[in-house]
Parts: C-alpha cells; sequence; structure tokens
C-alpha cells in the first residue's frame, strides 16, 4: 500500500537536545511538507519541498531544519534553537499544483 | 492571498442528526477545496474535494460538501451523524495557479451526543 511513514509516533527529549523525525513516501509524489500543530492553533506549515534537494521555509521554519536528498524522504530536525518545541508534527506530500495532501500518522514530540 | 474561514470552534450534535460545517474562503479565482477530517493523535485524511464541475461533492463517510461561489463557501454537510464522526474537520484551498501550499481553516471540533 502507498503511504506516507512517520517515525517515531512518540518522542521526548531533554532540553538543549536536537531531535530528528522521519518522513518517508512511496507514493512517488514530488512535493513534501513538514506541519506544526498545537491545540486550538490549526495546522502551521515548517518547511516545504517541491523537488529534490530543493526546500522553502514556511511560516514558522525558525529553529527547525529540513533535507531532500531523496525524493522519498523529507527529515526534519527540531533544534535546540525552538524554543518551545513540544507539539504535534505532520508530514504531507502531493502530485503538486492542486493543495490537495496526504498526510503521515504524526509524531508527537514531548520536551522534558 | 487566500485565505479560509471556519467560524465555528465547536459544534454538538446529538447522534443521528444532521450536521452542517461551515467553510468561507477568500479566494479571486475559483479553487481548488478541500475537507480534511481528523481523529485524536492521527493525521488528516481526505473527506472530498472540488476542482470543477458540478458544485456539490460527494466524499467518503456519507459526507457531501456544496460550493456555492456567490457566497464563498464550500459547507460540508451529512444527514445523519454516527458517533464515530467526533473529530476535528479541516476545510482547505489550494490555488488554481498550480501552488503547492494549500491554505487552512483553523478547524471546528465536532462533538456527538449519544
Amino acid at each position: 500500500d502507498g503511504g506516507i511513514t512517520q517515525s517515531p509516533k512518540y518522542l521526548f527529549r531533554k532540553e538543549g537536545q536536537n531531535v530528528t523525525l522521519s518522513c518517508e513516501q512511496n507514493l512517488n509524489h514530488d512535493a513534501m511538507y513538514w506541519y506544526r500543530q498545537d491545540p486550538g492553533q490549526g495546522l502551521r506549515l515548517i518547511y516545504y519541498s517541491q523537488i529534490v534537494n530543493d526546500f522553502q521555509k514556511g511560516d514558522i521554519a525558525e529553529g527547525y531544519s529540513v533535507s531532500r536528498e531523496k525524493k522519498e524522504s523529507f527529515p526534519l530536525t527540531v533544534t535546540s534553537a525552538q524554543k518551545n518545541p513540544t507539539a504535534f508534527y505532520l508530514c504531507a506530500s502531493s502530485i503538486g499544483g492542486t493543495g490537495e495532501l496526504f498526510f503521515g500518522e504524526g509524531s508527537r514530540l514531548t520536551v522534558l | 492571498a487566500q485565505s479560509v474561514t471556519q467560524p465555528d470552534i465547536h459544534i454538538t450534535v446529538s447522534e443521528g442528526a444532521s450536521l452542517e460545517l461551515r467553510c468561507n474562503y477568500s479566494y479571486g479565482a475559483t479553487p481548488y477545496l478541500f475537507w480534511y477530517v481528523q481523529s485524536p493523535g492521527q493525521g488528516l485524511q481526505l473527506l472530498l474535494k472540488y476542482f470543477s464541475g458540478d458544485t456539490l461533492v460527494q466524499g467518503i463517510k456519507g459526507f457531501e460538501a456544496e460550493f456555492k461561489r456567490s457566497q464563498s463557501s464550500f459547507n460540508l454537510r451529512k444527514p445523519s451523524v454516527h458517533w464515530s464522526d467526533a473529530a476535528e474537520y479541516f476545510c482547505a484551498v489550494g490555488a488554481t495557479g498550480g501552488s503547492y501550499i494549500p491554505t487552512f481553516g483553523r478547524g471546528t471540533s465536532l462533538i456527538v451526543h449519544p
């Protein structure tokens, strides 16, 4: 079955540590996205990539970094510079051009 | 720039009652329109989409939505709600100019009473 796989589903981190969230898709989609979701705040775009080896900042990119070395993979690193990293993170992909997104199951990051 | 408004943060209905969730958008042309559903702790799942043609769109799980250009609305409806429909619902608009970035509404939380 085609889809998007995010891992880990739950992650705990100590303050000051970087953590990387994995996102893999086998849908052959060109575009991939990372969103952050906080209670009552909807979805906020962190980074997106329309093509391999290229990505753009979204609305809340500070404290995050990404890479897109392969079409299938778009990992997100939450750095120690992110002031309030505890959140639910969603990865998505799309064929591109319409805005229709396919989402993973999400990763919940908790900073202790 | 496009925008999406979901005026209701929470909606409470009784099981078996009908449902309508409101969505208004702002965009200069006819947009691509979407409704997604999210169960707690899960990702978003596409319920239905409108690209062109018939303005009444059928989706999964018995949902439908109607595009009304004159009102800039894309309201989601279901004739009889089931307890399993309790979830967060998001309306989104994608620009027809080939933009890769959809705009999401803030979401409406549906509570279903037995």
